[in-house]
């Protein structure tokens, strides 16, 4: 199965800017994904990032909070829009793989607003 | 609507009692259900797929599509095992949708 890099792993961010967080899968893969795990919560899918068009959002969550770039079958960017505390959480990006149609995970990034 | 359900948000056992994890889905068609472990400060990683039927760290999970539920069993619950627990389901999009998730404490 595909390996996923993401970063950064953590980050304290101050209130009204932007963060970037990158995915990095080490093979081609048709599907990426990004989510949300808000403190002791279950993950959260924000979008479906799509190679060459525009992600594609989930109810509650829209592409001016958070942008998302798919620029390859490889790599995907999630950025988090004018932050606020109640941003904090960990964000993660998946795969679902194009062999074995497992998902994979990034190791996440724990951001927190202040 | 499809949607997974864990209705345990913690499940205490000692070293060596069995453990039942239960999940529920609601799914119209033929679901793909997974089992995904997260131990502490570790990433999201794949226990289990339902089409494969493996064992895994000595974890089964059987789909019963009777009484739609795919519950996660162990017969002799290890400390190690101590970790978050997530019951997914692949929905119409291909699109993992997780349920709550249940943590397991086994205690020594």
């Amino acid at each position: 199965s595909a390996v996923i890099s993401q970063k950064p792993s953590r980050d304290i961010c101050q209130r009204g800017t932007s963060l970037t967080i990158q995915c990095q899968v080490d093979s081609q893969v048709t599907m990426m994904f990004w989510y949300r795990q808000q403190p002791g919560q279950s993950l959260t899918l924000i979008a479906t990032a799509n190679q060459g068009s525009e992600a594609t959002y989930e109810s509650g969550f829209v592409i001016d909070k958070f942008p998302i770039s798919r620029p390859n079958l490889t790599f995907s960017t999630l950025t988090v829009s004018n932050m606020s505390p109640e941003d904090s959480s960990i964000y993660l990006c998946s795969d679902r793989d194009s062999d074995s149609y497992g998902y994979t995970f990034g190791s996440g990034t724990r951001l927190t607003v202040v | 609507a499809q949607r997974v359900t864990q209705p345990e948000k913690l499940l205490s056992v000692f070293k060596g009692a069995p453990v039942e994890l239960k999940c529920n889905y609601s799914y119209s068609g033929s679901p793909e259900l997974f089992w995904y472990v997260q131990y502490s400060r570790q990433r999201l990683q794949l226990l289990l797929r339902h089409i494969s039927r493996e064992s895994i760290k000595g974890f089964t999970a059987d789909l019963n599509k009777g009484e739609t539920s795919f519950h996660l069993k162990k017969p002799f619950a290890q400390e190690e095992d101590s970790a978050m627990y997530y019951c997914a389901l692949v929905d119409s999009s291909y699109k993992l949708i997780f349920g709550s998730g249940t943590r397991l404490l086994v205690r020594p």
